[in-house]
Formats: C-alpha cells, structure tokens, sequence
C-alpha cells in the first residue's frame, strides 16, 4: 500500500459527459501528479501540482483539468468525453515538487462507451 | 517521438537465473531513471532509481546499470523469484532551471518467473 488513495476505482460513462477523479496524496507529500495509461500510448504524464499550485504540463488535453485543494488532495476533471479517454487514470505523490520517488495509487478505470 | 523505449514487450525467465530487463532512451536531458514494478489491478511501485552521473545502483537482488554513452539501461534481478513476475517499467526524469517535469516512460516489459 503506498498510501495514496483514489476514487473511484470503476467508472463506465458515455461519450459527452463529464466526470471527476478524485486522489489523496500519501500523508505529508505536498505534490500530485496525475498519468494516463491507455492500452496503445502505454503511461503518459498529464499534470502536476504542487501545494496548491499549477507545477508542470504534460500531455493534457484542453478537456481535461485538474486543481490541487488546500487539504493537498486533487481533482482530474474529464470533460467532452470521448471513447479515446477510455483509460487507467493514476495519481502519484511526492516530498516535494522536485523529487523524482513517486508513489502511486491503485488508478481509476474509466470506460467510455 | 517515444522517448524511453523498452523493446522487449516480455520476458520468460527460469527462478534461480539471472533476468535482465533492457531500456534505451533518447533525451539528454534525463538526470533520473526509475525502474518501477507493477502487479495487475495496483498502481506502479517504485523499485530503484539511478542519477545520470552514476553507472550503477544496487539494492539488495536488484541492480541497475546505465550506459550513458550509448543511452541504455539495464535492471538485473539476481535470483530471480516467482514474486517478481510483473510488468516492469523504465521511466526518466528531466529536471530544468524550473523544475522537474512528471516522469516519461516506456511501454513497460512483462517479465515471467518459470518454476
């Protein structure tokens, strides 16, 4: 257990709407970072944040958004959904904005249909 | 553009042998690689990690070694035990005068221990 939580674990949703994916960093990490996996593009880094604020941009569409609340937990907004977004979507935490350890938590399954 | 690549999608080794799990990457800007572990149904766990300005890292069964020249590494897992069957994945890190970026990685090698 690596002490980052995520909810929910499933998710089945049709194309056009929208949906939120909750994560709670490991106790004392400042930072969250969210990932795609999808079957073909393997895991890719979406967004990070750190206490609070917006940190690093990686592969994350205009639909998607995410924030990072006072108590450190984050949000990954999907919005405009299309069979595409179908994927594992995984939160990891760290110390710090600047460390390299991650640590993961178990991912939502989100299934576009 | 991939720019961690693990060409071998899986790898069958016997328990007791040697499993050496390969990674090739093309930025040289990375100043960290990972190597993580991952079990069906949890998220990736991290194993070992190396800084660009070493060639090797040990941690009890599991070394990893990087080849800077030739942009290569490498996990050995010396024995290798029915536990260790998993999917595992070579990631990278580029840190900037801003900051680290998330991690890159690779499409991941599913290593399985035979009895």
């Amino acid at each position: 257990d690596s002490g980052v939580t995520q909810t929910p674990k499933h998710l089945i949703t049709a194309t056009g709407q929208r949906v939120t994916l909750r994560c709670s960093p490991r106790s004392g990490d400042l930072s969250v970072y969210w990932y795609q996996q999808s079957l073909d593009q393997g895991l890719q880094f979406l967004i990070q944040y750190y206490n609070g604020e917006e940190r690093a941009k990686g592969n994350i569409l205009e639909r998607f958004s995410a924030q990072q609340f006072p108590d450190l937990h984050s949000e990954l907004n999907l919005s405009s959904l299309e069979l595409g977004d179908s994927a594992l979507y995984f939160c990891a935490s760290s110390v710090n904005g600047d460390s390299y350890e991650q640590y993961f938590g178990p991912g939502t399954r989100l299934t576009v249909t | 553009d991939q720019q961690v690549k693990q060409n071998s999608p899986s790898l069958s080794v016997q328990e007791g042998r040697i499993s050496i799990l390969n990674c090739d990457y093309t930025n040289s800007m990375f100043d960290y690689f990972l190597w993580y572990k991952k079990y069906p149904a949890e998220g990736p766990t991290f194993l070992i990690s190396i800084s660009s300005i070493k060639d090797k890292n040990e941690d009890g069964r599991f070394t990893v070694f990087l080849n800077k020249s030739a942009k290569h590494l490498s996990l050995h897992i010396v024995p290798s035990q029915p536990g260790d069957s998993a999917v595992y994945f070579c990631a990278a890190r580029v840190f900037s005068g801003g900051g680290a970026d998330g991690l890159t990685f690779g499409k991941g090698t599913h290593l399985i221990i035979q009895p």
